[in-house]
């Protein structure tokens, strides 16, 4: 079974700049998370998505950061006019619907981004 | 909001030393603890699952879970140096399935 997988790997950005991240979960998993990584810290939730319905986004930027999954497949996370302070790696999960408290959480790669 | 801290930052055990990971959180009612490992530019590997207070094995990496003491722990019989990685503590906030993260510990193996 093919796990999470993310494009890019790597992104340099100018500040002001637009970049896309994108997603593609495990098959038949329902249940998308889209997280941030600073460097040194632990993976923080922006947005979570059951089919194609947006459970959480409390935590997206909303004014730079959106984030859709159209039909409940792949997802895109985009930041509109990059700022040096999102730096950090972009994580995807996924995980299939159970029992919301058990569901195990796999994740990709991540995306590095680095803005200039 | 829980909150979850992990201790210590980092950590250096010789190959073949036991290694003990610590975490603590805020709110004692969430029942889905999780340890995560994270090798370097690489995404994060589910290590161990608990949700009741005890003990869970999961090969060489053992959960304790004391829910009333709010602190969960990892230890790692048997380290390797293909074990240097940070390891993350992850816990479930309320009844979601958001995950709440520690901020890791860099855990380093010594041959």
């Amino acid at each position: 079974e093919a796990g999470v997988t993310q494009s890019p790997r790597y992104a340099v950005l100018q500040e002001g700049q637009a970049v896309s991240f994108w997603c593609d979960p495990i098959s038949g998993h329902d249940t998308l998370y889209w997280y941030q990584q600073p460097r040194d810290q632990g993976p923080q939730l922006l947005v979570y998505f059951r089919d194609e319905a947006v459970i959480d986004n409390s935590q997206l930027p909303s004014d730079r950061f959106s984030a859709v999954r159209p039909k409940g497949t792949n997802s895109t996370l985009k930041i509109q006019s990059a700022k040096q302070g999102d730096t950090a790696t972009y994580l995807c999960a996924s995980s299939r619907l159970g029992h919301p408290n058990q569901d195990t959480q796999y994740f990709g790669p991540g995306t590095r981004l680095l803005v200039l | 909001q829980q909150k979850v801290q992990q201790s210590p930052e980092s950590l250096t055990v010789s190959e073949g030393a036991m290694a003990s990971l610590n975490c603590t959180f805020s709110d004692g009612t969430s029942n889905n603890f999780r340890w995560y490992r994270q090798h370097s530019a690489k995404g994060l590997e589910v290590l161990v699952s608990i949700f009741s207070d005890g003990e869970k094995e999961e090969g060489r990496f053992t959960a304790h879970l004391n829910r009333a003491n709010l602190h969960v722990s990892l230890h790692i019989r048997e380290p390797q140096p293909s074990d240097s990685a940070v390891y993350l503590c992850a816990i479930h906030q309320g009844g979601s399935a958001k995950l709440i993260f520690g901020e890791g510990t860099k855990l380093t193996v010594s041959s």
